[in-house]
């Protein structure tokens, strides 16, 4: 079946950096990626849609300025938080929607801890 | 606005009981439903999903759901829970114009007593 990478799995890193979270697909081709916020004991928030060669859609609510995405290339996406802060701490989830197909695939989350 | 309602947070259950997980959704349409299984460590896997036709679906692992328009509900069940479906299990419904879009619900943490 398909499969969705992300990297890292785990990142704990000073309030004030910035923290770059990678997301591949990588046995299909994604022309659209989403990105999402999961909270402990909470459903997935959507914070963005990633769409290849073009700008990211952000949710409302969500700071474009903080949280940058870049598709660059049908199988990468990534997400950048920007300096980040202890209330960034989350669990960040990619999923990849195959091209021409439709169904949405889910990476398994990358744990982000700001200190 | 569209919206997804899982009302059990945590539902515990016997090793071998049948299993309803439920799911209502606010929608002005046909909506397209998904339930979702994530374990810890790895990312949501879709067990089913309905988008139209007969509105009882099959999914993977023994899963089955029921859309009743109705009732806007979208309930997930199994006949015979095993020790090893113990995860969170996910709601999900399409957001309106396909663009790949979920709203989720707020997940029922599913525990399988042995």
């Amino acid at each position: 079946g398909a499969v969705v990478s992300q990297h890292p799995s785990r990142v704990i890193c000073k309030s004030g950096t910035s923290v770059k979270i990678e997301c591949r697909s990588l046995d299909f081709q994604a022309t659209t990626m989403f990105w999402y916020r999961q909270f402990p004991k909470k459903s997935l928030m959507l914070m963005a849609t990633s769409n290849e060669g073009s700008k990211a859609t952000y949710e409302q609510g969500v700071e474009k300025d903080k949280f940058l995405i870049n598709h660059a290339s049908l199988t990468l996406s990534t997400l950048t938080v920007t300096s980040a802060h202890p209330e960034d701490s989350s669990f960040y989830i990619c999923s990849a929607r195959e091209t021409g197909r439709g169904e949405q695939f889910f990476g398994p989350g990358t744990r982000l801890t700001v200190l | 606005a569209q919206s997804v309602t899982q009302p059990d947070i945590h539902i515990t259950v016997s090793e071998g009981a049948s299993l309803e997980l439920r799911c209502n959704y606010s929608y002005g349409a046909t909506p397209y439903l998904f339930w979702y299984v994530q374990s810890p460590g790895q990312g949501l896997q879709l067990l089913l999903k309905y988008f139209s036709g007969d509105t009882l679906v099959q999914g993977i692992k023994g899963f089955e759901a029921e859309f009743k328009r109705s009732q806007s509900s979208f309930n997930l069940r199994k006949p015979s829970v095993h020790w090893s479906d113990a995860a969170e299990y996910f709601c999900a419904v399409g957001a309106t114009g396909n663009t790949g879009k979920l709203i989720f619900g707020q997940g029922t943490t599913l525990q399988v007593k042995p």
